[in-house]
């Protein structure tokens, strides 16, 4: 089966500036997760849906953060106006509902210069 | 609230040696631990998983961990290391339950390095 599609792979933008980032997980995964991942650091995550209801999102900064899961199916990440700090990589993750495990993305690589 | 601490950011074994990798964990209810692997520039890759079955898991790669209660501990351990073993490994543990089912949360990571 096809994995977790993310992109882009690198992004590198200047400090205010916005981005996006885009998830398609595997076909018939209703859970979708996005993780940070500071260098040095494991994954924190983000958001956590299921089809396209939040399921858990205390820990994004909403201020700047926002996310979205069209049709239950791809997710856009957004960070606007990124920080230095959001330097990180950005890892998309999706299971089925109840599966412990889950599968990752290669994951996007935002530089914040 | 659930946590995972791992032993050591950096383990250097020879080629050909044991591997062992350090995890503990914190949580108030029967957990549900995780090892994942991180090479250079990818995604995270499941390496095994357990979820209260046989407390000794085998995963792929030739890796293994055991669940151990008493210790609080998922150690993960291979007899023999390889070059191609070289990466960065992740334990998790999961929000089994309530609000945040599903959830992941991640140790600061283990740097193995292998030499020749």
């Amino acid at each position: 089966e096809a994995g977790v599609a993310q992109s882009p792979r690198y992004k590198i933008i200047e400090k205010r500036q916005s981005v996006a980032f885009w998830c398609n997980p595997i076909s018939g995964h209703a859970t979708l997760y996005w993780y940070q991942q500071i260098l040095g650091q494991g994954p924190k995550l983000l958001i956590q849906f299921q089809n396209n209801g939040v399921v858990d999102d205390s820990q994004l900064p909403k201020d700047r953060f926002s996310a979205e899961r069209l049709k239950g199916v791809d997710s856009t990440l957004k960070i606007q106006p990124a920080k230095l700090e959001d330097s990180a990589v950005y890892l998309c993750a999706s299971s089925l509902v109840g599966d412990y495990g889950y599968t990752f993305g290669s994951g996007t690589r935002l530089t914040v210069v | 609230a659930q946590s995972v601490t791992q032993l050591g950011s950096h383990v250097s074994v020879s080629e050909g040696a044991l591997v062992l990798l350090r995890c503990n964990y914190s949580s108030s209810v029967p957990p549900y631990l995780f090892w994942y692997v991180q090479y250079p520039n990818q995604g995270l890759q499941l390496l095994l998983k357990y979820t209260s079955a046989a407390t000794l898991v085998k995963g792929i790669n030739g890796f293994e961990a055991e669940f151990k209660k008493s210790e609080t501990s998922f150690h993960l351990t291979k007899p023999s290391a390889h070059m191609s073993d070289a990466a960065e490994y992740f334990c998790a543990v999961n929000h089994a339950g309530g609000t945040s089912y599903g959830k992941l949360t991640f140790g600061q990571g283990t740097i193995l390095t292998v030499h020749p």
